[in-house]
């Protein structure tokens, strides 16, 4: 069963416009979830993550996400995109009673152009 | 602080030969999971060690294996190559067990 799903293989956006990238899990008990950026050759950088706590998670970077149960949804967003935002992205979850696995999406490209 | 440090940081193998891929975590973790990440798809789980001891392991067959060192580090082993283990292996360690991962910048494996 896929537990997380990344709407948008690809995305484009203009240097200075809204970046949003979706995320939506299935569980019936909130998971614990989490936002990675990977560049070119490089690892996972975590971007921001939620525990249960403010729905309302800010990240490095300008990024935020917000938790959103009733659409079982944890979107990733910044304001205004930046040439260097250029990456992968992948949310994770960690689903309760798994030694803390984290499950991946199938990850995001993310292009700004200018 | 040193992160998480892997090596090799590429690798070309034959099919049918074995390779080993070594990892060593962030200062204070006792934790390391293994992950394969395929080109163009998410990392996969493969087997997290915790204590010497494989904790959990995901889908994926016994020519994986692993080891984790009283120091820590870890080591993953495939056995009999297929073109299909191609892929960027990414180790991450975070203490206890616990969800703060630390990755590494990974291992690129080519079978030829």
């Amino acid at each position: 069963a896929q537990s997380v799903t990344q709407l948008g293989s690809h995305v484009s956006v203009s240097e200075g416009a809204l970046v949003l990238l979706r995320c939506n899990y299935s569980s019936s008990v909130p998971p614990y979830l989490f936002w990675y950026v990977q560049y070119p050759n490089q690892g996972l950088q975590l971007l921001l993550k939620y525990t249960s706590a403010a729905t309302l998670v800010k990240g490095i970077n300008g990024f935020e996400a917000e938790f959103k149960k009733s659409e079982t949804s944890f979107h990733l967003t910044k304001p205004s995109a930046h040439m260097s935002d250029a990456a992968e992205y992948f949310c994770a979850v960690i689903l309760s009673g798994g030694y803390n696995k984290l499950i991946f999406g199938a990850g995001t490209r993310l292009a700004v152009h200018p | 602080d040193a992160g998480v440090t892997q090596s090799p940081t590429h690798l070309i193998k034959t099919r049918g030969q074995q390779v080993t891929l070594r990892c060593s975590p962030k200062s204070g973790h006792d934790t390391v999971s293994w992950y394969q990440q395929a080109l163009g798809q998410g990392p996969q789980f493969i087997f997290q060690y915790y204590e010497e001891e494989e904790r959990q392991r995901g889908n994926f067959p016994d020519r994986f294996s692993g080891h984790q060192f009283p120091n820590y580090s870890s080591e993953l082993n495939v056995n009999a190559l297929l073109l299909g283990d191609s892929a960027l292996y990414l180790c991450a360690s975070s203490y206890q067990g616990g969800y703060g991962y630390t990755f590494g910048s990974g291992t690129r494996l080519t079978v030829v």
